[in-house]
């Protein structure tokens, strides 16, 4: 069974601040994506990474993917309040349309 | 809005009762998903169409969940006999599924449902 680990699961930072975070998963995938969700909302969809070495960015928010390693992780560059929510990763096993998600990282950004 | 809706956004009950709950897609999206959430924790799969046709199930998703998507447009999520456990967001996603490729799957605003 696909498990699908995220850390920090509580990051609480200065807003200027850089700090990334780590999505780990535990058998091969083809496919990895990153969402966003603020409290009582839905899941707004950040990035899709589809290949090893994969790279995007929006913002100040940059994702990427490490597929060897089963890694991925979510960069923050000068962090604004306006970020402040919780971020899921999510893994889509081989040969299923199904995601597996972490357990979120909820990021608090103070002035 | 374009978006996937769902409907009710809240819904209280009580245990023993039974529960309806509708998703409207993204008009051109073929694939539709159901994914349950409970509070600190991520989505977690219970099941998922492509067309009309409903092509994976959960393991953890018990007799008394029932999905359908009778013409491959919406779709509803049944719970007969709720129990509080059963207590959750319940979210719809719906993407555009072309032979292999995977696309973005794009989430509604979730149904909560209260079991007393």
């Amino acid at each position: 069974e696909l498990k699908v680990e995220q850390n920090p699961l509580f990051l609480s930072m200065q807003e200027g601040k850089n700090y990334t975070i780590y999505c780990n998963y535990s058998t091969t995938s083809d496919r990895l994506y990153w969402y966003r969700q603020d409290p009582g909302k839905s899941l707004e969809s950040l990035f899709v990474l589809l290949s090893n070495g994969a790279v995007k960015q929006e913002g100040r928010l940059m994702a990427s993917l490490d597929t060897k390693a089963r890694l991925s992780t979510l960069h923050i560059t000068a962090a604004v309040h306006d970020l402040s929510a919780t971020y899921f990763c999510a893994v889509g096993p081989l040969a299923t349309d199904k995601l597996i998600f972490g357990t979120g990282t909820r990021l608090q950004v103070f002035p | 809005d374009t978006g996937v809706s769902q409907d009710p956004r809240h819904k209280i009950t009580k245990r023993g009762q039974n529960v309806t709950f509708r998703c409207d897609p993204i008009s051109e999206h073929n694939r539709l998903y159901w994914y349950r959430q409970t509070l600190g924790q991520g989505p977690e799969f219970l099941t998922y169409f492509q067309n009309e046709a409903q092509l994976e199930k959960s393991r953890l998703l018990s007799d008394r969940f029932s999905a359908e998507r009778p013409k491959g447009s919406f779709s509803t999520l049944e719970i007969q006999r709720t129990e509080q456990g059963d207590s959750a967001m319940y979210l719809c996603a719906s993407s555009l599924g072309v032979g292999g490729l995977q696309e973005t799957q794009y989430f509604g605003p979730g149904t909560r449902l209260l079991v007393l």
